[in-house]
């Protein structure tokens, strides 16, 4: 079965500090990865997605990911966090190649920032 | 930008009654999406439409009904409710057919608490 799995529900970093978020996940082909963020009373917006090609991507608010398909990983990264950033982050796979576009999403990870 | 539009907001219901909730999709996006998504959980995929089709169902109850219209608005009719249908629903669209590729905007959600 296809799963998505956010090891840490609750992230505390300072501002300024490097984040990265973890996102594992298990399927049975080859993946559409995403990242949404979702600010509270927010619906859920798109930070990256990957799809092919460069396993490095990049998304806005200076976010980036990198898919790893050995270790079955695409964990999310920040050099530098801003007070803005705090929020609840999901990570989220689709089926390649499918004529669904429904997306399986990991628990969600709680970002803290501390000033 | 125009984005995706749900209503009502906020829904409050009693056990055993029915609600509705609706979606009305960005400008020429032909495809919804419904999520639910529990207290502290993850959004889960219920059910999904393109071209006022159904093209995908995930766990949606039978109590649950839902039709996209010909102006490609969506209803999500919930009946005989429960205390588990607490929940915030999010309505998703997209550009052409249900694909992950297809990028999907979500909506801000209705949040239905039931008493």
């Amino acid at each position: 079965a296809q799963s998505v799995t956010q090891p840490d529900i609750h992230i505390t970093v300072s501002e300024g500090a490097s984040l990265e978020l973890r996102c594992n996940y298990s399927y049975g082909a080859t993946p559409y990865l995403f990242w949404y963020v979702q600010s509270p009373g927010q619906g859920l917006q798109l930070l990256l997605k990957y799809f092919s090609g460069d396993t490095l991507v990049q998304g806005i608010k200076g976010f980036e990911a990198e898919f790893k398909r050995s270790q079955s990983s695409f964990n999310l990264r920040k050099p530098s966090v801003h007070w803005s950033d705090a929020a609840e982050y999901f990570c989220a796979v689709g089926r390649v190649s499918s004529n669904t576009g429904k997306l399986i999403f990991g628990q969600g990870t709680t970002l803290q920032v501390k000033p | 930008a125009a984005g995706v539009i749900q209503s009502p907001r906020h829904l409050i219901k009693e056990k055993r009654e029915t609600a509705t909730l609706k979606c009305y999709p960005i400008p020429r996006h032909d495809t919804v999406y419904w999520y639910q998504q529990g207290p502290g959980q993850d959004p889960q995929f219920l059910i999904s439409f393109y071209e006022k089709m159904q093209s995908d169902k995930g766990s949606i109850p039978d109590r649950f009904s839902a039709q996209q219209f010909s102006d490609y608005h969506s209803e999500l009719n919930m009946s005989s409710l429960e205390l588990g249908d607490s929940a915030l629903y999010f309505c998703a669209s997209s550009l052409a057919a249900p694909n992950p590729n297809n990028e999907q905007f979500f909506g801000p959600g209705t949040r239905l608490t039931v008493l």
